[in-house]
Parts: C-alpha cells; structure tokens; sequence
C-alpha cells in the first residue's frame, strides 16, 4: 500500500523547535494533493492538527506550522511543551489507489 | 456538532463474523463520504476504504478489498464495516472517519470516531 514515509522519532528539550518530515511521490504531493497532519495523543483517536498544508483548526496553538512543497511537507513545533508529546501523521491523496494514504508516524519525545 | 460514536469493543475467535457501526449525528448523513481507518497495536493509520452513503458508492484500498465490507443503513444514519472470518491479524482499533469537506479525495479527516477495539483470539 502506498504510504508517506515519515522519520520514526524526532526529540528536543521543552522550548526547542522540532521538525517532522513527509515524503511523498508523484502520485501524492506530485499530483498536486493537499497534506494534512494529525496528532494521536496515548490512547486517544488522531485529532486533525494542520489541514490543507498550513492551516490549523480552530484551538490548535500557532506553535505548530507546516508547509508543502511538490514532493515534501514539513510540520515544525516550535516552543516545544511537554504536553506535545504524541505520535504526529501526515496524510494525503493518492492518484494511484485511487484513495487515501497516511505517513509512517512519527513519534515527539519532550527531552 | 458533527459527531461519529462507534460500537463498543468486541472479542471474537478467528473464522467468526463481525460488524462494527459508527453512528453519525450533526450533519446531513447522505452528503458526506465516510472513510474507515485501522490501526494495529502499536502501529500507523492504514485507510482501509470509503462510502457514498447517499448512493451506497464504496471504493477499497487493494490491502482491504475482499477483507472487509462497507456498508451504510440512511434510515439511522449509520455506517458498518464487516467481516465474514475474521483472523487473528484483524486485531486493531478501527476508526470511522468523515473527510471535511464535499468531495471523494483531497479531504482531510475531520471528525474522528472515538474508535473500536476488535481483538482476534483462540
């Protein structure tokens, strides 16, 4: 099945910034779909972070940002926080399927 | 308030059946797609496939076609998801989900079910 690929853990002291990288194919960001990323804190159901590349949902603080280029988005956290500690998704469409594909995850440590 | 509440956990035997519900509230049910997303212990989101429940239209991921059924019923604005023998790979929390926006691709999942745990096991 088609994925994101995304590194499987980035880390960084409370109030680092941090960067999660989603790589995709021509089929994905190439073929001009929008990426969105999602938060999973422990035991809960992903919650929508960053829709549309770069925008955040009512309630999601402007510590977290994203952007996209033709192949690759990014979602950075600035101002790291404790409660910041999650498994971070990206997701996208793929021409391919056709349908949905989600990253590999990424898991934040707050050091 | 947009709302999906899904089934409670279930525990079968590899070979039995299941079908799992994700009931929908706060919007009109027919005009949104309803996608179903599973996550093993431990693991990443897979999307597993999609339904039109205004005409009953479903498309599959090749990994979960002919593994699963999707189902809607409109008279109680409800979506199913299906298995006829289940394995013991099965085990996972499966998530209904409602893409934001009109439209089959390019959405964003927004919101999510609270999720059903199905354990497989002899």
């Amino acid at each position: 099945q088609p994925v994101l690929t995304q590194p499987p853990s980035v880390s960084g002291a409370p109030g680092q910034k941090v960067t999660i990288s989603c790589t995709g194919s021509s089929s994905t960001f190439g073929a001009g779909f929008d990426v969105h990323w999602y938060q999973q804190l422990p035991g809960t159901a992903p919650k929508l972070l960053i829709y549309d590349n770069n925008n955040r949902p009512s309630g999601v603080p402007d510590r977290f940002s994203a952007s996209k280029s033709d192949t690759s988005a990014s979602l950075a956290i600035s101002g790291l926080r404790a409660e910041d500690e999650a498994d971070y998704y990206c997701q996208s469409s793929d021409s391919s399927l056709p349908g949905y594909v989600f990253g590999t995850g990424t898991k934040v440590t707050v050091l | 308030e947009v709302q999906l509440v899904q089934s409670g956990a279930e525990v079968r035997k590899p070979g039995e059946s299941l079908k799992i519900s994700c009931k929908a509230s706060g919007y009109s049910f027919n005009k949104y797609w309803i996608a179903w997303v599973r996550q093993k212990p431990g693991k990443g989101l897979e999307w597993m496939g999609i339904i039109y429940p205004g005409d009953s239209e479903t498309r599959y991921s090749p990994s979960f076609q002919g593994q699963v059924t999707i189902a809607a019923d409109t008279s109680i604005s409800t979506v199913y998801l299906q298995w006829s023998r289940l394995e013991a790979s099965d085990t996972a929390i499966y998530y209904c989900v409602r893409p934001k926006l009109f439209g089959f691709l390019n959405n964003c999942f927004d919101p999510w079910g609270q999720g059903t745990l199905v354990t497989v096991s002899s």
